[in-house]
């Protein structure tokens, strides 16, 4: 089993619709989330981090978490044509060391 | 320097041969990370450094890889003996202690490397 596990994709909005990205991880005593955006040939970009159980909002991006459950997602409100991108989920180990999914490909259609 | 410079930013090269790859931190930064992407996947952890030593190499697949730092900023990543299976973007990200407790990695345009 992976230590973090998204859909691959790719999942495809309408533009101005909320975009739904999941990530499900294993270690049970993992304690801080992280989503990155990666566009296409670039470098991965952090967007939100989330600690604390419920939602984390951040202008259109929302990050939820539930402990319980193992699952971390992140809502994009009102998508654009500029989120498409691949939406990597991480989760942080001793010393800031990050484990990345697979990452999930976005694209919102004008 | 403004980000993270990484250099070359694409290596051909043959199979069995020797493979440097540099990365040049941002200014400052005493975590510097190295991962590995595969086209499709997400970055795979391969080494950490805090200052001048490697606090964690748990991620280097075999003993043909090795990372240096020896003066607490560029680091150089070593391939020895270099098979198809290693071509990836190699990415490498910095971060002060801070930023590294938060997820903030600051990550290099990688060195795509293509072994042939």
């Amino acid at each position: 089993q992976k230590e973090v596990e998204q859909n691959s994709g790719p999942l495809s909005v309408p533009e101005g619709a909320i975009a739904s990205l999941n990530c499900t991880y294993s270690d049970r005593g993992s304690q801080s989330f992280f989503w990155y955006r990666q566009y296409s040939g670039k470098s991965p970009e952090l967007i939100m981090f989330i600690y604390s159980n419920g939602d984390k909002e951040d202008g259109r991006f929302t990050a939820q978490l539930n402990k319980a459950s193992q699952y971390v997602s992140l809502l994009i409100r009102d998508s654009q044509p500029s989120d498409s991108a691949t939406y990597l989920c991480a989760v942080s180990r001793q010393g800031g060391k990050l484990i990345f999914g697979q990452g999930t490909e976005l694209s919102v259609k004008p | 320097g403004a980000g993270v410079s990484q250099t070359p930013s694409n290596k051909v090269t043959e199979k069995g041969k020797y493979v440097e790859l540099r990365c040049d931190p941002i200014s400052g930064h005493t975590a510097l990370y190295w991962y590995r992407q595969s086209l499709g996947q997400g970055p795979e952890f391969l080494i950490y450094f805090q200052g001048t030593g490697a606090a964690d190499d748990s991620g280097l697949p075999n003993d043909r890889f090795f990372a240096v730092r020896p003066e607490g900023s560029v680091s150089t990543l070593k391939i020895q003996r270099t098979e198809r299976g290693d071509s990836a973007v190699y990415l490498c990200a910095s971060s002060t202690r801070l930023a590294a407790n938060t997820g903030e990695l600051f990550f290099g345009e990688g060195s795509r490397l293509t072994v042939l």
